[in-house]
Order: C-alpha cells, then structure tokens, then sequence
C-alpha cells in the first residue's frame, strides 16, 4: 500500500469522450505529478503541481487538463483524445517538489485506452 | 540534459541466479538516483535510492552502488526469485524536482 491511490483502474473511451482521472494520496504530501507510461517509452512527466499550484506543464497538449483543488487530489481531465494517447497514466507525490532526497511514491495507474 | 540508460531487456534468468541490470546517467553535478519496481498490472513502487556520491543503497537483497565516476547505479542481486519478476526503472532527480526515467528492464525469473 503506497498511499496514493487512483481511480479508475482502467477507462476505454471514444475520442469524442470527455472523462477525468482521479489521484489521491493521503501522505500528507505537498507536490503531486502526473506521468504518462507508454508502451516502449520511457515514463514522461506531464504535470507537476506544488502546494496546488502548477509549476511545470512539459509541453502537453491541451486535451490533457489537470486539476489540484488540494493537496491531496489530483485530477487530469481528458477530452477529444487520440488512439495514441492510450497508456498507462501514473500519479505520484512526495513531501515536497525540490530537494534532492525526496521520494516520489506512485499510485497503481489508470490503463486508458482511446477507440 | 539528463538522461538515463539501461540495460536493455527482456533478462530471463533461472531462480538463485545472479541479476546486474545496468543504469548509467548525464547528468549536471550528482543527482539522486533511484531504482523503482514495476509488478505486473500495478504502479512503481521505490525499490531503493542513493543521494550522494559512493552511497549504497539496498532492499530485499537487492543492492545499488552510486559511482560518480562511471556515472553509474548497477542493479544487483545475489540470487533472484519468481517473484522477482518485474519491471525495473533506474531514475535520477532532476533540477526540478522531477524524475528522469530509464527506458525499464523486463526481468523473467524462472523457476
């Protein structure tokens, strides 16, 4: 158990769909991120959020949206997807963005795949 | 940048085998490392990490040495297991907080 979970565990969607990942983690940590997981790539950082606030965005398209309304959610919207946006989406935190020492803990993912 | 490199799977190995995957980093100064565990149909978990320079770092009998001058974090285990089975990621921290993974190594243990 890694204190961070995420809902659903998988989501098979349309491309005209609109639907929202769901991360939570109940660390009492301060930074959370989003990481895309795709087949023969190497994990890629999407989103990192500190205190609520965004602080790095890796050039995402724009039908990825995420929300932090807290320190202890994270949301990542999704709309009007393509079929290789299909992956594994992994949610991480640890206690606070910077520092050298700090652990990042992840959750178990969310398997999406886009029709 | 910072990049990292390892060791290309699959690995299939028999149980009470010897297990190195290999991890190098380019890197700015010396940057934490860490190797995280993928098990079949679940998220990373951290495995084990070194944050300066000759740290070993250790768990389940797995072990990881930080070298700064081969820019090195090689993998090893004395004799792995079935449940060893899994996907593992070398990992360094970047300027910004975030982390920079490797590629993964798929290890197969058998019995």
């Amino acid at each position: 158990e890694t204190g961070v979970t995420q809902t659903p565990r998988h989501l098979v969607m349309g491309m005209t769909n609109k639907k929202s990942l769901k991360c939570e983690q109940h660390l009492g940590h301060n930074a959370m991120y989003w990481y895309k997981q795709s087949a023969k790539k190497p994990l890629e950082l999407m989103f990192v959020y500190s205190l609520e606030e965004r602080v790095e965005n890796n050039s995402v398209p724009s039908r990825f949206s995420p929300e932090c309304p807290n320190s202890s959610h994270l949301f990542l919207h999704l709309h009007t997807l393509q079929p290789e946006d299909s992956a594994l989406y992994l949610c991480a935190s640890s206690r606070d963005r910077g520092g050298g020492q700090e652990t990042q803990y992840f959750g178990p993912g969310t398997r999406l795949l886009v029709l | 940048g910072n990049s990292v490199t390892q060791t290309e799977g699959p690995v299939t190995l028999s149980e009470e085998a010897f297990l190195t995957i290999n991890c190098t980093y380019t890197a700015t100064g010396y940057p934490s490392l860490f190797w995280y565990v993928q098990y079949p149909g679940e998220g990373l978990q951290l495995l084990l990490k070194a944050t300066k320079a000759d740290d070993k770092g250790s768990n389940k009998g797995f072990e990881a040495t930080y070298r700064k001058e081969t820019t090195s974090f090689h993998l090893e285990k004395g004799s792995v297991q079935v449940s060893d089975s899994a996907v593992y990621f070398c990992a360094l921290k970047g300027s910004q907080g975030n982390l920079i993974f490797g590629k993964g190594t798929k290890l197969s243990v058998k019995p």
